[in-house]
């Protein structure tokens, strides 16, 4: 199995200021078609995971453009422009380039 | 908008088997891949398997022995079965759909417990 591993495990983070998750998988993520499956969704407290972006760096619809994705092979990283309050909760990287499919621990972002 | 809900009991006892449906409304259940993750605080989320309308699954190897899924789309509805449950099978579990190997859309989440 891919493993994926999630660093830092708890952000905490001042209002308006940037924060950024980094994720690791044990082999490169890139699918013989040439896509890197790494998606990285957001679950805030009592709800069910959201998808905030798939393929390293696409946004869903409706997702604020204060997220962003970057990174390759095995090295990805999600980014906050500036934290806001509705931003709190587990983040976690996941990759469907190989089954089975798997997720990362998870990062909890509180606010200061 | 495809709209996902888990059914299915809150409690299941040692030894027996858990029974989950997920109903798909918004949409077609002849689109996408229909999948079914959970969530232990042991294990964090953790996917279990995956269905498509012509048949085709997958199976996460951890637990393809204990694991059936299968598809109604008269129904418009798709179904897990683990047998053997332990405590250690405890945990959210949540429907889940998308687009290659994205997870855009997901039910609410249903606990089950394994408790005698």
């Amino acid at each position: 199995d891919i493993v994926m591993t999630q660093t830092p495990l708890s952000s905490p983070v001042t209002l308006g200021q940037p924060a950024s998750i980094s994720c690791r998988s044990s082999q490169s993520l890139v699918y013989s078609d040439g896509n890197t499956y790494l998606s990285w969704l957001q679950q805030r407290p009592g709800q069910p995971p959201r998808l905030l972006l798939y393929k390293i760096s696409n946004r869903m619809s409706g997702v604020p453009d204060r997220f962003s994705g970057s990174g390759a092979g095995t090295d990805f990283t999600l980014e906050i422009s500036r934290v806001e309050a509705e931003d709190v909760g587990i983040y976690y990287c996941m990759q469907a380039t190989q089954f089975p499919w798997t997720f990362g621990q998870g990062t909890k972002v509180e606010i200061k | 908008q495809v709209q996902l809900q888990e059914s299915g009991p809150g409690l299941v006892k040692p030894s027996e088997t858990l029974s989950l449906t997920c109903t798909v409304s918004g949409g077609s259940i002849n689109t996408f891949y229909w999948s079914w993750i959970r969530q232990s605080p042991g294990k964090g989320l953790e996917w279990i398997a995956y269905i498509h309308s012509s048949g085709s699954t997958n199976y996460n190897p951890s637990l393809k022995s204990r694991v059936t899924i299968s598809i109604d789309t008269s129904k418009n509805h798709f179904s897990l079965r683990l047998t053997s449950v332990t405590a250690a099978d405890t945990a959210v579990y949540y429907c889940a759909t998308g687009y290659s190997g994205t997870f855009g859309f997901w039910g609410q989440g249903i606990l089950v417990t394994v408790s005698s």
